[in-house]
């Protein structure tokens, strides 16, 4: 079966950095593109970005309200994407999503409150 | 960037009712077209990909069309349990986008 959990999420302080997990299995973590999406509160779907898979260079993409200040990458030995969050803003504030590359498969989601 | 429209933000409807969902493109998205369904507080479920190909385990009553910028996601008689609100995405570019959504409330 099919797994994906999402952890390390929390309340921050704006500006500061947050590292999310996305633990994966049941599937053959290292033969997928892993992707994150966000939803803020009440809000609709966002995505964040995604890791290709070792066999395409595993090379990053991001939304360009993410790009330079969060960063995807990937453990294939531990079936673990991790998104690392730097200068968080209160517009991050969001549950966020770990998808597989056809976003069939979903975690359960982990809140991120940017807060003072 | 392309941007998705989806119509209607609302609808209402009884159950056995037929519920169509309209999404449009900003630029031809060929076949790259999803259609999810949420419920709250609960992660995203994958309906249709591929803008016609039914998700497996997913009931026949929700079908997908259209192609290039116009589709349409189709409930050919809502059930109590497909109250939720439902979203398209177009994976043909990056940045992968969504539409803004199409809560189907009980009338």
């Amino acid at each position: 079966e099919v797994q994906l959990v999402e952890s390390g999420g929390g309340l921050v302080q704006p500006g500061r950095s947050l590292k999310l997990s996305c633990t994966a299995s049941g599937f053959a973590f290292g033969d997928y593109v892993m992707n994150w999406v966000r939803q803020a509160p009440g809000k609709g779907l966002e995505w964040v970005g995604f890791i290709k898979n070792k066999a395409f260079g595993g090379t990053t993409q991001y939304a360009a309200s993410v790009r330079g200040r969060l960063t995807i990458s990937r453990d294939d030995s531990k079936s673990i994407a991790y998104l690392q969050m730097d200068s968080l803003k209160t517009e991050d504030t969001a549950v966020y999503y770990c998808s597989t590359s056809a976003f069939d498969y979903w975690g359960q989601g982990t809140l991120v409150t940017v807060s003072s | 960037d392309i941007q998705m429209t989806q119509s209607p933000s609302s609808l209402s409807a009884s159950v056995g009712d037929r519920v169509t969902i309209t999404c449009r493109a900003s630029l031809n998205v060929n076949y790259y077209l999803n259609w999810y369904q949420q419920k709250p507080g609960k992660a995203p479920k994958l309906l249709i990909y591929a803008a016609s190909s039914l998700q497996s385990g997913v009931p026949s009553r929700f079908s997908g069309s259209g192609s290039g910028t116009d589709f349409t996601l189709t409930i050919s008689s809502l059930q109590p349990e497909d109250f939720a609100t439902y979203y398209c995405q177009q994976s043909y570019s990056t940045p992968l986008t969504f539409g803004g959504g199409t809560k189907v409330e009980i009338k």
